[in-house]
Parts: structure tokens; sequence; C-alpha cells
């Protein structure tokens, strides 16, 4: 079954400093995958995805997430954090079993809480 | 600005009632979604659409039911309300197409079934 996991539920980070938030996904087939930030009382808005192409992807706000088809993860990363990345971040997958319908339907983890203090 | 509009923003309903979330979109995106945003389960797709015309049933889809009359407006009803309901509900729309696409999402309507 495809799944999606994000293995924290919060991380902390010193503003400044680099952050990783991890996510690790399960498809049988080749993965589409999302990165999305929830600022408070908000909708999610974008970050960036990968299709195909280079492992690294780059995207909104100075974020990049790196593809590891060998570990099956998909680790969005900023090299200096700023408070106002404070948020909640959610990992997402395309779900195959609507492949050729509907092509937005995602299936999320549960999200990351990123807490970064001054 | 364009994007996806959603009321009520807040509602508190009664168990039994009937309720309709309202979502509008201005970026004649074909598709839309209706996803329920719950604390430690992240987002669940509860019903969507392709195209107007056209709705789907997602991964939680008992006890709700969709229309897409047009390309803008994609309600989201509630028939008869009960408190495992209790949530944020998220619109969102994607252009279609091949590939994959990225959903903009509206803001939210948190409801509340006692």
């Amino acid at each position: 079954a495809q799944s999606v996991a994000q293995p924290e539920d919060q991380v902390n980070v010193a503003e400044g400093n680099p952050l990783t938030v991890k996510c690790t996904y399960s498809v049988s087939g080749n993965p589409y995958l999302f990165w999305y930030v929830q600022y408070p009382n908000r909708g999610l808005q974008f970050l960036l995805k990968y299709i195909t192409g280079d492992n690294l992807v780059k995207g909104s706000y100075g974020f990049e997430a790196e593809f590891n088809k060998s570990q099956t993860s998909f680790h969005l990363k900023k090299p200096s954090a700023l408070v106002s990345d404070s948020a909640l971040y959610f990992c997402a997958v395309r779900d195959e079993r609507y492949y050729g319908g509907s092509q937005g339907n995602l299936i999320f983890g549960k999200g990351t809480k990123l807490s970064v203090k001054p | 600005i364009a994007g996806i509009t959603q009321a009520p923003t807040s509602q508190i309903l009664a168990a039994g009632r009937r309720m309709t979330l309202r979502c509008t979109q201005d970026m004649r995106h074909n598709a839309m979604y209706w996803y329920r945003q719950d604390l430690g389960l992240g987002l669940r797709l509860i019903h969507y659409s392709n195209t107007a015309g056209t709705t789907g049933k997602g991964e939680v889809p008992d006890g709700y039911s969709v229309s897409r009359a047009n390309t803008d407006d994609f309600p989201l009803t509630l028939a008869s309300a009960v408190p495992s309901q209790t949530s944020v509900y998220f619109c969102a729309s994607s252009d279609g197409g091949a590939g994959a696409n990225v959903l903009t999402f509206g803001a939210g309507s948190r409801l509340t079934v006692l």
C-alpha cells in the first residue's frame, strides 16, 4: 500500500542553523513527491515537487529537497533557518490509485511542526 | 487576488443537522478536491472532481456528498452531521493535465459538531 511517513512530530532548530525535515515514502511505481507548508490558520502552500530528473529539487523560500530512491526518502532541507520558517510541513505523494484520472489526489504525511528559535 | 474562497470560516453545528461547506475558485482549474485535516492524521481526501459534471470518492467519503455543476464551485454537504466529522476542511484545486499537479488550497473551514 502507498504511504508517506514523517517520523518526527516536531523539529526544533536555532535560527541560522541548517534544518532537515524527514520524509519517507512507499509506492509501487515511480513516486511523484511534494512538500507543502501550512502557516497557522491558513491553507497549505506548495513548496516543491519531484517528478523526475535531478535528485536535488529547489523550491520556494530557499527550501530544497533531496530524492533518494534507494532509501525511499525525500527530506526537506534549508541551509539557514529563519524564525519565519516556523510552520507545519507536510510531505505528500501522488496517489497511484487515481493515475490517469485525477492527477492531483495526494497522500499526505501526518505533518512535522518546525520551530525555529531566535 | 486569484485563489479559492471557502465559507464559512468556522461553524458549530448540532449533530443530525445538514451542513454545506462552500468552495469557489477563480483560476478556471479543472480539478477540485475536498480534504479533511485532523490532528495526528494529516490530510485525507474526501471527494474529488476531475472536471465539471464529474465527481469521485476519495479515502473517507462516507457521510459526505459533493456536486460540480460548473467549473468554479464545488460544495461539500454533510447530510446529517456526526461528532466524528468535527474537523478542518480544505478545498483545493489543480489545473489538471499530464504529470504531477500542484494543489492550491483554500484557507479552510473549521467545523465542530456537537
